[in-house]
């Protein structure tokens, strides 16, 4: 069975600040998708960013970059100069063939004026 | 491109009735859909995946007489509740999967809130 753990419920950082959400997923897939998807209030699910298994290289998008470390099962993601528009739920999602998609609890983020 | 829509966006039943959720690709063909509930402060959760002209397929727990999923066609798909009740309330979304494509994009979602 796929399993996707984000074990911060909640937190915060400073506007400007970097800020790293953690997510671990457990599979005995070799060839999977990971995702971070941002919900702001107005509940519009938006692809942060995505990794593709076999890539070594951690995937970068303008301020988002992730941590894959596939051998330990991990697939950080990092915020740097958050904005106060990064004040969001974030999930973390795997998907492998068959594109079945599975979420993490999320991590609620806040950034602070 | 890689739009998806969903009608109605809130949606207010009397208990026992049903209601009809669609869900749109509007600029592409979508051989899978799928229907995600979420709890407030909470994840989403799949309830099912729709292929189009067939069957979907439903998660463990998810009442398939309750929650009728028709995929008639490759950008349309609908969610029908049948005979609503409160603890139906709740805010629903899909997805769709382009043709060759990993990715999912997602609906803005539907709340639904049965009296």
């Amino acid at each position: 069975a796929q399993t996707v753990t984000q074990s911060q419920p909640e937190m915060s950082v400073q506007e400007a600040e970097t800020v790293t959400l953690s997510c671990t997923y457990d599979t005995s897939e070799s060839n999977y998708y990971l995702f971070w998807y941002k919900q702001p209030p107005s509940r519009q699910m938006i692809l942060v960013i995505r990794q593709e298994a076999y890539k070594q290289q951690n995937a970068t998008e303008n301020r988002f970059s992730v941590n894959f470390q596939k051998a330990a099962k991990s697939f950080s993601l990092k915020i740097s100069d958050s904005q106060l528009g990064d004040t969001a739920m974030y999930f973390c999602a795997f998907q492998f063939t068959g594109n079945q998609f599975y979420f993490g609890t999320g991590t609620s983020l806040t950034v602070i004026p | 491109g890689a739009v998806v829509s969903q009608h109605p966006s809130r949606v207010i039943c009397k208990s026992g009735t049903s209601v009809k959720i669609e869900c749109r690709s509007l600029d592409f063909q979508a051989t899978t859909m799928f229907w995600y509930r979420q709890f407030p402060k909470q994840s989403l959760m799949l309830m099912a995946t729709s292929n189009e002209g067939s069957k979907a397929t439903y998660e463990q727990g998810v009442e398939k007489d309750k929650f009728l999923i028709n995929h008639a066609s490759l950008t349309l798909s609908t969610l029908t509740v049948t005979s609503a009740h409160p603890e139906d309330s709740s805010f629903y979304i899909c997805s769709a999967n382009r043709d060759i494509s990993y990715e999912q994009y997602f609906g803005p979602g539907t709340r639904l809130t049965v009296t």
